[in-house]
């Protein structure tokens, strides 16, 4: 059975830093594509980064780009999110996804709270 | 990036009843196109990959249409349990894309 963990969530103040990791299990994890996806509460689903198999490739969305880093240790079955510079708007639930045509496993998520 | 945009933003439906619900990308996605289904306090479920695949375990009442820009989510006799918020997501391009989900009401 897949299973993602995600870890790492907290109440951060503006400007900081966070870091989000994601430990995968059930599955070969050096195999697949992995990815963030966040929730802000009562809003809709927002895709934040990806990184392929290897690391070879990896994506961002406009609203992170330059702030969040993707990266992953396939020897250690774990996917990280490095968030800086930290936002308001950054405050969502954060969890990640199993990448195979579509996004078949996430995890509960990891809630981030960015408030002064 | 490509913009997602579903419609209606809610829809109300009896118990029974059949419904279609619509995404429309800003760009081609070809057939890159997946669709989820969350309930409130669950994580989203994968119903639909390559715009008409369905995932594993998906009843046969949930099919996905369309190509290119135009997609569609067709859920024929309606359980008391599809009452969900349903989201479209192009993965084409990055970077992969959401719409803004369209809620499913009971009538």
């Amino acid at each position: 059975e897949v299973q993602l963990a995600e870890s790492g969530g907290g109440l951060v103040q503006p400007g900081r830093s966070l870091r989000l990791s994601c430990v995968a299990s059930g599955f070969t994890f050096g195999d697949y594509g992995m990815h963030w996806v966040r929730q802000a509460p009562g809003k809709g689903l927002e895709w934040v980064s990806g990184i392929s198999w290897n690391s070879g490739s990896v994506g961002y969305a406009d609203s992170v780009k330059g702030r969040f880093t993707i990266s992953r240790d396939n020897a250690n079955n774990s996917l990280y999110l490095q968030m800086n510079s930290l936002r308001l708007d950054d405050t969502a639930v954060y969890y990640c996804a199993k990448w195979g045509s579509g996004f078949g496993s996430w995890g509960q998520g990891t809630l981030v709270t960015v408030s002064s | 990036e490509r913009v997602m945009t579903q419609s209606p933003a809610t829809l109300s439906v009896s118990p029974g009843g059949r419904v279609a619900l619509s995404c429309r990308a800003s760009q081609t996605v070809s057939r890159n196109l997946a669709w989820y289904q969350q309930k409130p306090g669950q994580v989203p479920r994968l119903l639909i990959y390559g715009a008409s695949t369905r995932a594993t375990g998906i009843p046969a009442r949930f099919s996905g249409s369309g190509s290119a820009t135009e997609f569609t989510l067709t859920i024929s006799t309606l359980q008391s349990e599809d009452f969900a918020i349903y989201y479209c997501q192009q993965y084409d391009t990055w970077p992969f894309t959401f719409g803004q989900g369209t809620k499913l009401e009971i009538k």
